[in-house]
């Protein structure tokens, strides 16, 4: 049963371009959620992250959206940059505390075209 | 911001024989640490949370004795594969949360063990 899901296995994007990857949720008790970014052969290293008593949240080029109600959130990166290209993991947990366990999506390969 | 340093890096194993990865929390204690696994173009799926002190709580489906952990003090915890098999052929995380000055605590990962069992 995957309770966070990316539907689109890869992403193409031009460089200076916006980026947006989706992320859907199953679990209504989600109450906080992450985008992770992850190179070959290494861990993830934690992005953004939005509380569900948000709708938004931005840090620089990096912005999450996320609509509740139907249980969906996006992570927005503008403009786009080689650097960013890697595979895009959304998680979601229950409570916002770090020793609270994440339930990840199968991952977004975003690649970004000079 | 804070490190979780995972070793090795990459191990090659004979089918039967047991494989240990150490996963250490370098500027921080843990009293807890997750250990994830990731098969190929899959998600990461939490195997177990490791507890200082105390046993490792395990997800559905993820077999205790097969995979032994042990969390013997706040900067250290291991992850024994025993008896590999090739089916146990996997990426290995191991996360540890922790809170940067400034900001709500997070999971921090090593950089994770490749195994490959022939």
């Amino acid at each position: 049963d995957q309770q966070v899901k990316q539907n689109s296995p890869s992403l193409s994007v031009q460089e200076g371009r916006i980026s947006i990857l989706n992320c859907d949720y199953t679990n209504s008790m989600f109450d906080y959620f992450l985008w992770y970014k992850k190179y070959p052969a290494e861990g993830p290293t934690f992005l953004i992250s939005i509380s569900s008593i948000k709708d938004k949240n931005e840090d620089g080029r990096f912005t999450v959206f996320l609509n509740k109600s139907a249980k969906h959130l996006s992570l927005h990166i503008v403009p786009s940059q080689p650097g960013d290209s890697a595979v895009y993991f959304c998680a979601a947990s229950r409570f916002n505390f770090g020793n609270e366990k994440l339930t990840f999506g199968t991952g977004t390969r975003l690649t970004i075209i000079p | 911001g804070a490190v979780v340093s995972q070793h090795p890096s990459w191990v090659i194993c004979k089918s039967g024989t047991s494989v240990k990865i150490e996963c250490r929390s370098l500027d921080f204690q843990a009293t807890t640490m997750f250990w994830y696994r990731q098969f190929p173009k899959q998600s990461l799926m939490l195997m177990a949370t490791s507890n200082e002190g105390s046993k490792a709580t395990y997800e559905q489906g993820v077999e205790k004795d097969k995979f032994l952990i042990n969390h013997a003090s706040l900067t250290l915890s291991t992850l024994t594969v025993t008896s590999a098999h090739p089916e146990d052929s996997s990426f290995y995380i191991c996360s540890a949360p922790a809170r940067e000055v400034g900001a709500n605590e997070k999971l921090f990962f090593g950089s994770g063990t490749q195994l490959s069992v022939l």
